[in-house]
């Protein structure tokens, strides 16, 4: 079936950029999605890119697509200690009546 | 803005006992998602429902039920509460139909202790 992965950790410095990876199985997403967790709240959606598209850019996030190698990214350009979170990516089934599958997430950690 | 609300951010109960953890959606949205969230693990899916009264399984229904009388409402029950249920539980919805029907909106989150 769909499996969605990423790595489960990433640190970085405030004003660096952060670059969250995620590979997915299933090419029949129409949509691909990013969400965001802060401690003890539940999921905030941060943005999606449609399945036939390479990038999205919306502000400091930029999102690409290599659909090739089944490989999403999420870029979070001058990282503040506000971003320090969970991100999940998530992919819809085909057909599935708007079932997502969500990688483990990624847990990011800005140092000041 | 789509508000999915939840009817605990924090419960405690004991094992054996029955739980209802209840969650409301204002967007008029069809589907509805019951979620648990363990460390390392992401988010998996326990029940799903489609439209008032309608309900599937997802990937982890053991020990669970869930209830849909009113399109807005969508209730987890836990029948008998066991340890390995402490988790953390979230509500999530979308729209049935359209260009954006994939997208899922969540509610808080209720974390559930089970001692």
């Amino acid at each position: 079936g769909e499996d969605v992965e990423q790595s489960l950790f990433l640190s970085v410095r405030e004003g660096d950029s952060s670059v969250i990876n995620c590979t997915y199985t299933d090419s029949s997403s129409t949509y691909l999605y990013w969400y965001k967790q802060e401690p003890g709240a539940g999921l905030q959606l941060l943005t999606y890119i449609f399945s036939n598209m390479d990038m999205k850019q919306d502000q400091r996030l930029t999102v690409l697509l290599n659909k090739k190698d089944k490989h999403l990214s999420l870029r979070i350009a001058d990282t503040q200690t506000g971003d320090s979170a969970i991100y999940f990516c998530a992919g819809g089934i085909y057909n599935q009546g708007g079932k997502l599958i969500f990688g483990q997430g990624t847990e990011l950690s800005v140092k000041p | 803005d789509v508000k999915v609300t939840q009817s605990s951010r924090y419960l405690v109960k004991r094992t054996g006992e029955k739980v209802f953890l209840e969650c409301v959606q204002d967007m008029d949205h069809e589907n509805m998602f019951w979620y648990r969230q363990d460390p390392g693990l992401g988010l998996r899916l326990i029940y799903f429902s489609y439209d008032v009264k309608m309900k599937e399984k997802g990937d982890i229904p053991e020990g669970y039920s869930v209830s849909r009388e009113k399109k807005e409402r969508f209730s987890l029950i836990l029948e008998s509460a066991s340890t390995n249920q402490t988790s953390m539980y979230l509500c999530a919805s979308s729209l049935r139909q359209g260009a954006r029907r994939e997208t899922q909106y969540f509610g808080p989150g209720t974390r559930l202790l089970v001692l």
